[in-house]
């Protein structure tokens, strides 16, 4: 089983539709959690961490499971713009840090 | 904030050219820094881990001696890419972190590396 583990997608959704992606993790004592966004050959950007009581970012809004071990991405009206792929991160703190991407969901948002 | 530069962008040279990369935090000390490499349509590979001051921390499958990382001071690391040949062609990523674990990676705009 993979580390993290996400949909690759491709999602097509149009304009103003809400969209989740859900990202799984292996390891329990992960501790940290991060949403990226990619565009097509370029950097990943930060987009958003995901905290314990979920967290909200104007139409963004993270969510963090510990007993199922997922993290979730909300996306409400989407924008042309938002077409992108999203990368999950996990990180294991403490003595051995560890940190892992997943292989990202594509979202392509349709006019 | 939380700006990293990585130079140079684009790189084409021959087989056997050595290349090096800059990645450099501009406003905060990054601690630890990261070195990945991204093939088309995959996702990022992390390569290898380096605080400053210490030898870098290559993952399973990366030849420490062929992809040398410097990491001198709290705001540079180099990566350096020996004899490179055309299956070093990839896009190489690097990241910096200030803090502990818990702080997210800031990513430098990438350098796109084409070996003929």
């Amino acid at each position: 089983r993979k580390e993290v583990e996400q949909d690759p997608g491709p999602f097509n959704v149009p304009e103003g539709a809400t969209v989740a992606f859900n990202c799984t993790y292996s390891n329990s004592a992960s501790q940290s959690f991060f949403w990226y966004r990619q565009d097509c050959r370029k950097e990943p950007k930060l987009l958003m961490s995901v905290y314990s009581s979920g967290n909200e970012d104007g139409r963004f809004t993270a969510q963090l499971n510990r007993a199922s071990q997922y993290i979730s991405l909300l996306i409400r009206d989407s924008k042309l713009s938002d077409s992108a792929t999203y990368l999950c991160v996990v990180a294991v703190l403490g003595g051995y840090q560890k940190v892992t991407f997943g292989i990202g969901t594509k979202l392509q948002v349709i006019p | 904030g939380a700006v990293v530069s990585q130079h140079p962008s684009w790189v084409i040279c021959k087989s056997g050219t050595s290349v090096k990369i800059e990645c450099r935090s501009l406003d905060f000390q990054a601690t630890t820094m990261f070195w990945y490499r991204q093939f088309p349509k995959q996702s990022l590979m992390l390569m290898a881990t380096s605080n400053e001051g210490s030898k870098a921390t290559y993952e399973q499958g990366v030849e420490k001696d062929k992809f040398l990382i410097n990491h001198a001071s709290l705001t540079l690391s180099t990566l350096t890419v020996t004899s490179a040949h055309p299956e070093d062609s990839s896009f190489y990523i690097c990241s910096a972190r200030g803090g502990g674990g818990g702080q997210p990676q800031h990513f430098g705009d990438g350098t796109r590396l084409s070996i003929l």
